[in-house]
């Protein structure tokens, strides 16, 4: 039961390239979210999906572009990085509702030269 | 503004030992969730407190909740090496919609 795979593990862009961050589950959730975690800033919501077909913005979503075309895919796109955006990136999954716990993937370590 | 700050930011004890950690939050809550990373991993979730609950155990693992206070504390008994990790909590309102994580603690159980 692998839970949540995120892909690729790390990564290294240069300024203004672009990439795709592939996150799938395969507990049949509902819920998906999309986050980055810098250092002293806690984990904060990029964007998240609360059903195939559909996708909100989080609390940072500039920058960033999603698409959920099938349930157990969520995508996260970087149509041209910054050096802002070096970071470490965390795909979830939670059931039902944002109140529910969630489970994460493993990590996308993401540096913009 | 954050919603879930945890204190201390850091904490270093023996085996043995129990750890605790505190949670303190702003505004109104529905639930309170405290999570586990490892190094190099991704966050697990360790257990989930309602607003209407005071306390809460799973295994070595006691949660309280005091909403009057706005604080919430997780206290981990006879720690193992196996226990070091960052410990995050996570406020959900209803009001916002939103689930908040707070900065962590690091916690480091010496053998």
């Amino acid at each position: 039961n692998a839970g949540v795979t995120q892909t690729p593990k790390f990564r290294v862009l240069k300024t203004g390239q672009s990439m795709t961050l592939l996150c799938a589950q395969d507990m049949n959730h509902e819920y998906m979210y999309w986050y980055r975690q810098d250092p002293g800033m806690g984990l904060r919501l990029i964007h998240y999906s609360v059903g195939e077909g559909t996708t909100a913005k989080g609390e940072v979503p500039d920058g960033y572009n999603v698409s959920r075309l099938k349930k157990q895919n969520f995508l996260l796109g970087l149509e041209s990085a910054a050096p802002s955006q070096t970071s470490v990136y965390f795909c979830a999954s939670s059931p039902l509702g944002r109140d529910q716990p969630q489970h994460f993937g493993d990590g996308t370590r993401l540096s913009i030269l | 503004s954050q919603q879930g700050e945890e204190d201390p930011q850091a904490l270093s004890i023996q085996e043995g030992e129990n750890a605790t950690m505190n949670c303190s939050y702003k505004t109104s809550i529905n639930n309170l969730q405290w999570y586990r990373q490892n190094s190099g991993r991704g966050l697990v979730h360790l257990i989930l407190i309602r607003s209407n609950e005071r306390e809460k155990h799973s295994g070595r693992l006691r949660v309280t909740l005091d909403t009057s206070k706005k604080s919430s504390s997780l206290l981990i008994t006879a720690s193992r090496a196996a226990d070091t990790a960052s410990y995050f909590c996570a406020t959900f309102s209803s009001n916002t919609g939103k689930l908040i994580f707070g900065q962590g603690t690091t916690l480091q159980v010496k053998p």
